[in-house]
């Protein structure tokens, strides 16, 4: 039981590239999240999932879209990559309860 | 606007005396509250939690308490270690749950140093 993963770990851009971060639960839940952590603001939401083909907005979506095409799996896709978008961001997946289980968290740095 | 609020962003203690971190919200509606712990270059870990019909949850050395009409929460670590040193942050949750998030509202964190 792995818990949450995320790909990668580590990940260097120029301003203007696009990628793909993945996250993936074996847990069987049903919500999952995506956050960035910056410096002194904590956790942000940027998107969310309540189910398998469902998405939607958290409060700092813009320059970000996602998919949870199957249920285990939420992908964060940056499309054209700016330099405030240089974070670490984390990936969360909670069941019944109120408690959110996070991933190992993506370096990203925006040159 | 900040919801939940961690005023202090760093603490120092000593290893075997007490920690106390301090959290506060602003939304009456908010009814179950969770303090997760974040170590360099890793994910936030699920510490404890605790349920608004409860004043108090306690697990080994850390306890949460919880002031409901002061909308104020604390984390106690007795007796501190080196190994707690960390980022502690507070969060808090309430309806309507269902369809929408039973998303988590954050603090942004307090790091607390314990020293030998």
């Amino acid at each position: 039981n792995a818990g949450v993963t995320q790909t990668p770990k580590f990940r260097v851009l120029k301003t203007g590239q696009s990628m793909t971060l993945l996250c993936a639960q074996d847990m069987n839940h049903e919500y999952m999240y995506w956050y960035r952590q910056d410096p002194g603001m904590g956790l942000r939401l940027i998107h969310y999932s309540v189910g398998e083909g469902t998405t939607a907005k958290g409060e700092v979506p813009d320059g970000y879209n996602v998919s949870r095409l199957k249920k285990q799996n939420f992908l964060l896709g940056l499309e054209s990559a700016a330099p405030s978008q240089t974070s670490v961001y984390f990936c969360a997946s909670r069941g019944g309860t109120d408690t959110q289980y996070f991933g190992p968290g993506t370096r990203l740095t925006v040159l | 606007d900040q919801q939940v609020k961690q005023n202090s962003p760093s603490l120092s203690v000593q290893e075997g005396r007490i920690s106390i971190l301090n959290c506060d919200y602003t939304n009456s509606m908010f009814d179950y509250f969770l303090w997760y712990k974040k170590y360099p270059a890793e994910g936030p870990t699920f510490l404890i939690s605790i349920s608004s019909i409860k004043d108090k949850n306690e697990d080994g050395r850390f306890t949460v308490f919880l002031n409901k009409s002061a909308k104020h929460l604390s984390l106690h670590i007795v007796p501190s270690q080196p190994g707690d040193s960390a980022v502690y942050f507070c969060a808090a949750s309430g309806p309507p749950r269902g369809s929408t998030l039973g998303r988590l509202y954050f603090g942004r964190g307090t790091q607390l140093t314990v020293w030998p």
